[in-house]
């Protein structure tokens, strides 16, 4: 299957401070990208949806301002926790849509553990 | 929107034998996909299985296949010959056709395969 490439896979950081978290599909092109966020023993809740080129598109009761996304190539998708707070304490992760052929596949990346103290 | 229902929270199954995941699913489309993703500890979510609303067949990747009821709403996961590695989360999936390529996830089963 493709792959998908998350950095970085474990951050800490001190309250206030921003954190960007990077999301590449090595061997595809990724025209569709998403974020979720995953509790402990959870399920995954998506955030939003990167396309690039254009604006994210979020889910109700995530704030844009806080979780900034950039999609600006077809292979990179960022997302940045502005003032992180320890709240924002989560495991993070980003998938990317195959969109080649009519698979309609996503493949997720291995995900990134955000601890703000 | 569409409602994706893992009823068992947990579950266990002997070394070399066979366990069902269930899920049960609600919309009102007709043209979906459906997945079964596993989490394991390391957490990299890897896609087991994928079946088109539109083809009766049931999907089978080597010991992983599914029974899936159109009708019933309904996308089970059968694993044969349970092996330790298939110890993990499984999360069932739902994705409308040609509606941006959203998943809805189910809320989880936690297989734990035992020797």
């Amino acid at each position: 299957g493709a792959v998908v490439s998350q950095h970085p896979s474990r951050v800490i950081c001190k309250s206030g401070t921003s954190v960007k978290i990077e999301c590449r599909s090595l061997d595809f092109q990724a025209t569709t990208m998403f974020w979720y966020r995953q509790f402990p023993k959870q399920s995954l809740m998506l955030m939003a949806t990167s396309n690039e080129g254009s604006k994210a598109t979020y889910e109700q009761g995530v704030e844009k301002d806080k979780f900034l996304i950039n999609h600006a190539s077809l292979t990179l998708s960022t997302l940045t926790v502005t003032s992180a707070h320890p709240e924002d304490s989560s495991f993070y992760i980003c998938s990317a849509r195959d969109g080649r052929g009519a698979l309609n596949i996503q493949y997720f990346g291995a995900g990134t553990r955000l601890s703000v103290l | 929107a569409q409602t994706v229902t893992q009823s068992q929270p947990e579950m266990s199954v002997q070394e070399a034998e066979t366990v069902t995941l269930s899920c049960t699913y609600d919309t009102s489309e007709n043209n979906y996909y459906l997945f079964w993703y596993k989490q394991p500890p390391s957490r990299q979510m890897i896609l087991v299985i994928r079946q088109e609303a539109y083809k009766q067949q049931n999907a089978t990747e080597n010991r992983f296949s599914v029974n899936f009821q159109k009708a019933a709403k309904s996308f089970s996961l059968k694993i044969s010959d349970s092996q330790l590695g298939d110890t993990a989360m499984y999360f069932c999936a739902f994705m409308k056709a040609n509606a941006g390529n959203m998943l809805t996830f189910g809320g989880g089963t936690r297989l734990m395969v035992k020797p």
